[in-house]
């Protein structure tokens, strides 16, 4: 049980626009910084979206984040085959339990 | 160029020990915290431990506390992760993960390719 709540899977047509959410608590999302990062079959996660909006350079702007109290969505428009992936929301928690939580990952399918 | 690679995987049996390590470079490696993550088999991520810039301060998950040990030798521009009392749950590919920024709280900009550890008799 992943201590971020993300839905297993969505999806999406080419040219959509398809959202994937991430609920935390205040002790996570709710009072620091969420992270996105997309992994493509067989390799390691790639940072797309820092501190809730930040896109790193080479992230393309169809992808964007956003963050509302404990909850954070990344959205990503003008859907491309590429894109098919696993997501992963993460953040720092302050609770001592786990210094980094993440979310357990949402499939994307491109239909 | 950021480049973090990982090495030591192997298969282990439940109870033996075992030590990753990550050798790092294209950045200043003892500017920044650490870390492990890993990655069992077809699920999700997990955090392992973190490292301060100077090995002064160590955290870890519930699930490893006691049995890792993570540690650094900036000197050589290195990461390490020592296994012990290893259970068939530590299956899992090891990444090592670079904050994106300096500040304690920052998450991960660069992975490592991932070391796998299998933990099977």
């Amino acid at each position: 049980q992943s201590v971020l709540t993300q839905p297993p899977s969505a999806s999406g047509t080419p040219g959509q626009r398809v959202t994937i959410s991430c609920s935390g608590s205040s002790s996570n999302i709710g009072s620091n910084y969420v992270y996105w990062y997309q992994q493509l079959p067989g390799t390691a996660p790639k940072l797309l979206i820092y501190r809730n909006n930040q896109r790193p350079s080479g992230v393309p702007d169809r992808f964007s984040g956003s963050k509302s109290g404990t909850s954070a969505s990344l959205a990503i428009s003008g859907l491309r085959s590429e894109d098919e992936a696993d997501y992963y929301c993460a953040a720092w928690d302050d609770s001592l339990s786990a210094y980094v939580v993440f979310g357990g990952g949402t499939k994307l399918t491109v239909l | 160029e950021v480049q973090l690679v990982e090495s030591g995987g192997v298969v282990v049996q439940p109870g033996g020990s075992l030590r990753l390590s990550c050798a790092a470079s294209g950045f200043t490696f003892d500017d920044y915290t650490m870390h492990w993550v890993r990655q069992a088999p077809g699920k999700g991520l997990e955090w392992v431990s973190l490292i301060s810039w100077d090995g002064g301060s160590t955290y870890y998950a519930d699930s490893v506390k006691g049995r890792f040990t993570i540690s650094r030798d900036n000197s050589k521009n290195s990461l390490y992760l020592q296994m012990n009392s290893l259970r068939t749950e530590d299956t899992a590919l090891y990444y090592c993960a670079k904050p994106a920024m300096t500040t304690v709280n920052s998450l991960f900009d660069y992975w490592g390719q991932g070391t796998l550890v299998t933990v099977s008799s």
